[in-house]
């Protein structure tokens, strides 16, 4: 099984800074990496896939990169509505592991 | 819009059962791969099982394997989750996905408490 790593768990930050958020793969995933934002009482959000191409109707503020092992999320100016719970996913091996989420809160 | 509506959860005791279903709206349901994917209370996301686009094709995680059964009508555009010898570590909200590794349509859930 494919372990993702997520770092940092809790990120703080204000309104208009840059989030730069990590998620590492216990072995190479490719480019198979998918983002997903989730917040309180709702079903998670696709952000980015295959770990640089934004999903329909995802601001250009979030962008994505990385193969193989080590992939990041940026957030290039947080608005408000942006904080939120941060998962990533493989599909490279079943089972699609997430990681263990990275929280982004308002400092 | 589409739209994916869970049904079926709710409180059952260690070792009972539940079936779990999900309607989709789109007539292109039959084109995706389908996949459950559960949160227990507080915790993060977990791939359950997924199911190919015919239905040919079926994994599922470790710790439910012999346990849960998914299946699909696509005629009826559903997607079903039979879990049997529930446990308790399977307490979770449970989310019906369009797709499985790139999921681009949740349903809202339904919550599965396993507790006597």
């Amino acid at each position: 099984e494919i372990v993702l790593t997520q770092s940092p768990a809790t990120l703080s930050l204000s309104p208009g800074e840059r989030a730069t958020l990590s998620c590492r793969a216990s072995q190479s995933v490719s480019s198979y990496l998918t983002w997903y934002q989730q917040t309180p009482g709702q079903a998670p959000r696709l952000l980015i896939y295959d770990a640089s191409n934004r999903a329909t109707g995802i601001p250009a503020r979030f962008s994505g990169s990385g193969s193989g092992t080590d992939f990041t999320l940026t957030i290039s100016s947080l608005e408000p509505e942006d904080f939120a719970v941060y998962y990533c996913q493989q599909r490279s091996n079943w089972p699609h592991t997430f990681g263990q989420g990275t929280k982004l809160e308002i400092k | 819009e589409v739209q994916l509506v869970e049904s079926g959860g709710g409180l059952v005791q260690p070792g009972g059962s539940l079936r779990l279903s999900c309607v989709g709206s789109e007539v292109t349901f039959s084109s995706y791969w389908m996949s459950w994917v559960r949160q227990a209370p507080g915790k993060g996301l977990e791939s359950v099982a997924n199911i190919k686009e015919d239905g040919s094709e079926k994994n599922y995680v470790d710790s439910v394997k012999g346990r849960f059964t998914i299946s699909r009508d696509n005629a009826k555009s559903s997607l079903y989750l039979q879990m049997n010898n529930l446990r308790a570590e399977d307490t979770a909200v449970y989310y019906c996905a369009r797709g499985s590794g790139m999921v681009t349509k949740w349903g809202q859930g339904t919550l599965v408490t396993v507790s006597s």
